[in-house]
């Protein structure tokens, strides 16, 4: 199975800061790489989906990159409703895996 | 709108079976390949299994030959049989829709599933 390795594991980030979260793949996942933002008690939500496409509806404000085995989900601008649990998640092979997830919280 | 309503959790014993349902609407159901997906506290998010267009399944070793996915597209209707459930299974399920190599796009609410004596 493919390990998706997030980091880090929690931060603490002000209202407006920009906020940069990594994922990393054991081996080389393509562009097969999804974002979900999960608020407490909700359903995962899709942001990002093959690496760097924005789901519809979601602000641009998110944004996805990288290829292979590292990627990156920036917030460009946090906003109060942006404080919630971040998850990657890889399609390139069955089964599908989730990172462990990173809590952005406010400072 | 699009909506999927999960049903069916519960508290069962070790060794017993449930049966969880989702219904969906607002999308055309029998065109997505459907997934369930299952969180715990300390295990987070972790795929169970899933159903294409055409009705070939997927499951991880973990619950290979004990949870069998169905779907009734004539109903918008997908279904998780779960058989000799055990204390590990304990989890909110959430059903999903997105192509089977892409982002879940549509999710549930989920519902918890609680297996104890």
């Amino acid at each position: 199975d493919i390990q998706m390795t997030q980091s880090p594991s929690s931060l603490s980030a002000s209202v407006g800061d920009r906020v940069t979260i990594t994922c990393r793949a054991s081996q080389s996942i393509s562009t097969y790489l999804h974002w979900y933002q999960q608020k407490p008690g909700k359903a995962p939500k899709l942001l990002i989906y093959a690496a760097s496409g924005l789901q519809s509806g979601v602000p641009s404000r998110f944004s996805g990159s990288g290829s292979g085995t590292d990627f990156t989900l920036t917030i460009s601008s946090l906003q109060p409703e942006d404080f919630a649990t971040y998850y990657c998640q890889q399609s390139y092979s069955t089964p599908p895996t989730f990172g462990g997830g990173t809590k952005v919280e406010i400072k | 709108e699009v909506q999927l309503v999960e049903s069916g959790g519960g508290l069962v014993q070790p060794g017993g079976s449930l049966r969880l349902s989702c219904a969906a609407s607002g999308f055309t159901f029998s065109s997505y390949d459907m997934h369930w997906v299952r969180q715990t506290t300390g295990k987070g998010l972790e795929w169970v299994s899933t159903i294409g267009t055409a009705g070939d399944t997927y499951y991880p070793g973990s619950v290979k030959g004990r949870f069998t996915i169905s779907r009734e597209n004539a109903k918008n209707s997908l279904y998780l049989q779960m058989n000799s459930l055990r204390a590990e299974d304990t989890a909110v399920f959430f059903c999903a829709a997105g192509p089977r190599r892409g982002g879940l796009a549509f999710w549930g609410q989920g519902t918890l599933v609680t297996v104890s004596s």
